[in-house]
């Protein structure tokens, strides 16, 4: 099963762009990375998903280098409501192996 | 569209007793999963089904936790009986299929005293 290493946290500012790096050394070939956010008391949510290169939509970016060894979540401007934990997981949804690691938690100051 | 419900919200039981949680998924989801988050930890899977049919539980403490899920649809988490370590918040999650993003519910916060 893959595993995934991220920040135990990050600071930042409303308005910055936040950029939060997970390893995942081991990711097999049918493996893709996802991202979910979860606020406290909430169950996590989904974010966004990715297999290679670079995926956009609404509320962020994933990068994904060629090497699938790591990947980045970028969420650009950064607002004090995503204030949250960001887990990064590794799999293929099969036999069990969508593994939440410890996340990153994110705050956000004014 | 609905979203994942879940119940009861909060559970507050003593240690040897039993305890079940319920679960109904997104219309249509065929994988269910169940995960336990201790606080401060991320979630934790103890057991996903395919349909009805158990896809992995190689996470759950089978001498104690039993899931099932009837007809393919809602599903129920079971502790018998409870010890102080189980207190956690127990999520379901649904999914349409593999590597389809996960829905999750709120969640049922149990503290076993």
């Amino acid at each position: 099963l893959a595993k995934t290493t991220q920040p135990i946290s990050m600071d930042s500012y409303e308005g910055q762009e936040v950029n939060i790096t997970c390893s995942h050394n081991n990711i097999a070939t049918n493996d893709y990375i996802t991202w979910y956010q979860q606020f406290p008391s909430q169950g996590p949510r989904f974010i966004i998903q990715g297999y290679k290169t670079k995926v956009t939509n609404e509320v962020a970016s994933l990068f994904i280098p060629a090497d699938r060894k790591s990947s980045t979540l970028s969420l650009p401007r950064v607002s004090l409501s995503d204030t949250a934990v960001y887990y990064c997981l590794v799999g293929d949804g099969s036999q069990g192996n969508l593994i939440f690691g410890k996340g990153t938690k994110l705050s956000v100051k004014p | 569209e609905a979203g994942v419900a879940q119940s009861p919200r909060y559970k507050i039981i003593e240690k040897r007793q039993s305890v079940a949680f319920w679960c109904n998924p997104i219309s249509g989801h065929a994988t269910l999963y169940w995960y336990q988050q201790i606080l401060g930890q991320g979630p934790k899977l103890l057991i996903q089904f395919q349909n009805n049919g158990v896809v992995d539980d190689s996470q759950l403490p089978k001498d104690r936790f039993s899931a099932e899920r009837l007809k393919g649809v809602d599903s129920t988490l079971k502790i018998q009986p409870a010890k102080l370590e189980d207190s956690a918040v127990y999520l379901c999650a649904s999914s349409l299929e593999y590597n389809e993003k996960l829905f999750f519910g709120s969640g049922t916060q149990l503290s076993v005293l």
